[in-house]
C-alpha cells in the first residue's frame, strides 16, 4: 500500500515556466512533509519541507502548498530552469523516528531549454 | 567537509551470496539510516542505526542487517541474495536529535544480483 501518492510520474517544462508536482497521503499522523531532488547517479537531496501547521513555505524559486484538510501538498518550481531537470520526490514522516517515513514514487521533470 | 560517502560504487553478486556495503556519515552526524531503492521507485527505508544500536526497523526481512561502529560509520549486510535485492542503497545521515530531519543522502551503492 502506497503511503504517499505522487502525480504525475513525468513533466516537461518550458524554460521560465512553472512546474507543479502533487503529493497526496492518507495517515492524518504524518507531520513533516520534505521534498528531495535527485539527479542521476547522485543519492536524494533534501530541497524544502514543511510542517502541517503552515500552508505554505517558500525558498527562492521553491514553495510547498500544503492542505491540511485535503491531505495534500505540492512542490512548485517557479522560473524553472534547464539545471533543474531532475526526479523529485515527496515523502511523509511521524517524528523524526525513521520507520514511518515513506516516500513517494518520483517525478522526472525535464525543462526545455 | 565530506559528505556521506559509501562503498563500493557499483557490485554484481550472484544469488545466494551475502554482501556487505558500507557508509560514512557526514562530520557531525550520529544516525544513519539504510534505504533501498528499486529502478524507477522511491527510496524504501530499511532500518536506523543510533548509539551503535538498531533503532528503527522497516518492513524488511531478517536476510537484512546492519551494525554501526563507535566512530558511527556503518554496515548493511544482506545474506542470501534474491534477484529482487538488485537495486540502489542509499544511506542517510542526520544531526544529533534530528533523527530523519535534514537527511543528507550518499550516493549510493548499486546492487545487481544476477
Amino acid at each position: 500500500q502506497q503511503q504517499v501518492k505522487q502525480s504525475p510520474q513525468s513533466l516537461i517544462v518550458q524554460k521560465g515556466g512553472i512546474s507543479i508536482i502533487n503529493c497526496a497521503y492518507e495517515n492524518t499522523a504524518f507531520d513533516y512533509f520534505p521534498w528531495y531532488q535527485q539527479f542521476p547517479g547522485k543519492g536524494p537531496a533534501l530541497l524544502i519541507a514543511i510542517r502541517p501547521d503552515v500552508s505554505e513555505k517558500k525558498e527562492g524559486r521553491f514553495t510547498i502548498s500544503f492542505n491540511k484538510s485535503a491531505k495534500q501538498f505540492s512542490l512548485h518550481i517557479m522560473d524553472s530552469q534547464p539545471g533543474d531537470s531532475a526526479t523529485y520526490f515527496c515523502a511523509a514522516s511521524i517524528g523524526n523516528t525513521g520507520n514511518q517515513f515513506y516516500f513517494g514514487t518520483g517525478t522526472s521533470l525535464t525543462v526545455i531549454p | 567537509d565530506a559528505g556521506v560517502t559509501q562503498s563500493p560504487t557499483h557490485l554484481i553478486k550472484t544469488r545466494g551470496q551475502q554482501v556487505t556495503l558500507r557508509c560514512s556519515p557526514k562530520s557531525g552526524h550520529d544516525t544513519v539510516s539504510w534505504y533501498q531503492q528499486a529502478l524507477g521507485q522511491g527510496p524504501q527505508f530499511i532500518f536506523q542505526y543510533y548509539e551503535e544500536e538498531e533503532r528503527q526497523r522497516g518492513n524488511f526481512p531478517d536476510r537484512f542487517s546492519g551494525h554501526q561502529f563507535p566512530n558511527y560509520s556503518s554496515e548493511l549486510n544482506v545474506n542470501a541474495l534474491l534477484l529482487g535485492d538488485s537495486a540502489l542503497y542509499l544511506c542517510a545521515s542526520t544531526r544529533p536529535g534530528r533523527g530523519v530531519y535534514e537527511q543528507y543522502f550518499g550516493p549510493g551503492t548499486r546492487l545487481t544480483v544476477t
